[in-house]
């Protein structure tokens, strides 16, 4: 079982819908979670942190963390083609300095 | 975040050479990190980068093959040695800056690197 798990997509939606973006992890113990965004030939951009079970907001994105059942999730609202990138799920298990990451997800967002 | 900068950006090299690769940040960090991206994959942690002491390697990875230096809390280096086109890969660099939120880690723009 990998560390960090996503599903490669491509997630294509329409312009002005919601996408959403999954990841699993296996270590019970891990406290941080990331979501990065990272454009075709571009170095990975941080978009959002989380560390405590719920939703977070950060304009029209939302980082949702559901420690029980080991998931975390990003929602983009009102999609815009300039969504379209691969977003990486990062996670800092509970005994290491390092972050693992999952395979990442492409997102197509269509005018 | 912090300014970070990676030099060069790109390279060509011929088999059986060696590259170094600079990473240089205008904030105190207090962790740097080397990773890996093979074309088409996701970021592949290569070590830690260590102020004063030996970085500290990931499983599969060697300091004969990759050595790193960081003789500061700000600027390291990664040298990919004896290059074959397996090496082929964008490298990165990433720090976790002091005083921001917790765990974040920022990249570099990359150095992409192409063995012949």
């Amino acid at each position: 079982q990998k560390e960090v798990e996503q599903n490669s997509g491509p997630l294509s939606v329409p312009e002005g819908a919601i996408a959403s973006l999954n990841c699993t992890y296996s270590d019970r113990v891990s406290q941080s979670f990331f979501w990065y965004r990272q454009y075709s030939g571009k170095s990975p951009e941080l978009i959002m942190s989380i560390y405590s079970n719920g939703d977070k907001e950060d304009g029209r994105f939302t980082a949702q963390l559901n420690k029980a059942s080991q998931y975390v999730s990003l929602l983009i609202r009102d999609s815009q083609p300039s969504d379209s990138a691969t977003y990486l799920c990062a996670v800092k298990p509970g005994n290491t300095g390092k972050l693992i990451f999952g395979q990442g997800t492409t997102l197509q967002v269509k005018p | 975040s912090a300014v970070i900068s990676q030099k060069p950006s790109r390279d060509i090299c011929q088999r059986g050479t060696s590259l170094t690769i600079q990473c240089q940040v205008d904030s105190q960090v207090t962790m740097m990190f080397w990773y890996r991206q093979q074309p088409g994959q996701s970021l592949t942690l290569i070590a830690t980068a260590n102020q004063g002491s030996e970085a500290t390697y990931e499983s599969g990875f060697v300091i004969d093959k990759f050595p790193i230096s960081r003789p500061n809390l700000t600027f390291s280096t990664l040298t990919v040695s004896n290059m074959s086109p397996e090496d082929s890969s964008i490298y990165l660099c990433s720090v976790e800056v002091a005083g921001l939120a917790k765990d974040e880690q920022f990249f570099g723009p990359g150095t992409r690197l192409t063995v012949l």
